[in-house]
């Protein structure tokens, strides 16, 4: 189908290093959302992009973490010198109106 | 900050069994959408309510939106097993493009239904 993709679907990595969670958002949609979801609780927001504009970087935990955006369709989540604390699913989600549409998310487990 | 509270946290029930699951609000919001997750998939948009004292019909599922555009509430008849997940409600600021985007969500539902 055309949804929304993330990869990698799970990833286990070690504490300090770097991860690189990739979204693919539905083609034609302006708008691309970053949140986490620790174990059976709601959303957190992380990152917003919309068009050409500069991103929404109000939710992210700490400079640690980034994003960014190419050609207005991919984007790229890293999380730098990964913490226990950064486990959680990672969420991704592209929009062309206010529906959301949301990709299967990451598994991030940092050991 | 507008925040959306959603009650009950939690609800494990019997096959059969009816109930409703609210989202309030202090703020205003232009529509109201709920979606409901599975484990390991993403949130999926049920439905969406725009005008105040809208009531949306799915199958078992009757979503309503306050007169004030501030509260919803989410009623399941006749729950089935096939209804368990994570329900979300999200609300679409009035100020398009502010903090969070466009869309403000609650902490969800944890709905259980036993057979």
């Amino acid at each position: 189908g055309a949804g929304v993709s993330q990869s990698p679907s799970n990833k286990v990595t070690e504490k300090g290093k770097d991860v690189e969670l990739r979204c693919d958002p539905i083609s034609g949609h302006t708008a691309l959302y970053w949140y986490r979801q620790s174990l059976g609780q709601g959303l957190e927001f992380l990152i917003y992009f919309q068009g050409n504009s500069a991103p929404d970087k109000s939710g992210l935990p700490s400079d640690r973490f980034s994003a960014e955006r190419t050609g207005g369709s991919v984007s790229t989540l890293t999380i730098q010198r990964t913490q226990q604390e950064d486990s959680a699913v990672y969420l991704c989600a592209s929009s062309l109106y206010e529906t959301q549409y949301f990709g299967p998310g990451t598994r991030l487990l940092v050991l | 900050t507008q925040l959306l509270e959603q009650s009950p946290q939690f609800l494990s029930i019997q096959e059969g069994e009816n109930l409703t699951v609210y989202c309030n609000s202090s703020s205003v919001f232009s529509s109201l959408q709920w979606y409901r997750q599975e484990p390991g998939e993403g949130p999926v948009l049920l439905v969406t309510v725009v005008t105040g004292g809208e009531v949306k019909k799915l199958k078992r599922l009757t979503f309503q939106f306050g007169d004030a555009r501030k509260d919803s509430s989410l009623h399941i008849t006749a729950a089935q097993p096939g209804d368990t997940g994570l329900y979300l409600c999200a609300g679409a600021s009035a100020n398009y493009g502010g903090s969070q985007g466009n869309l403000i969500f609650g902490k969800g539902t944890k709905l259980s239904v036993k057979p």
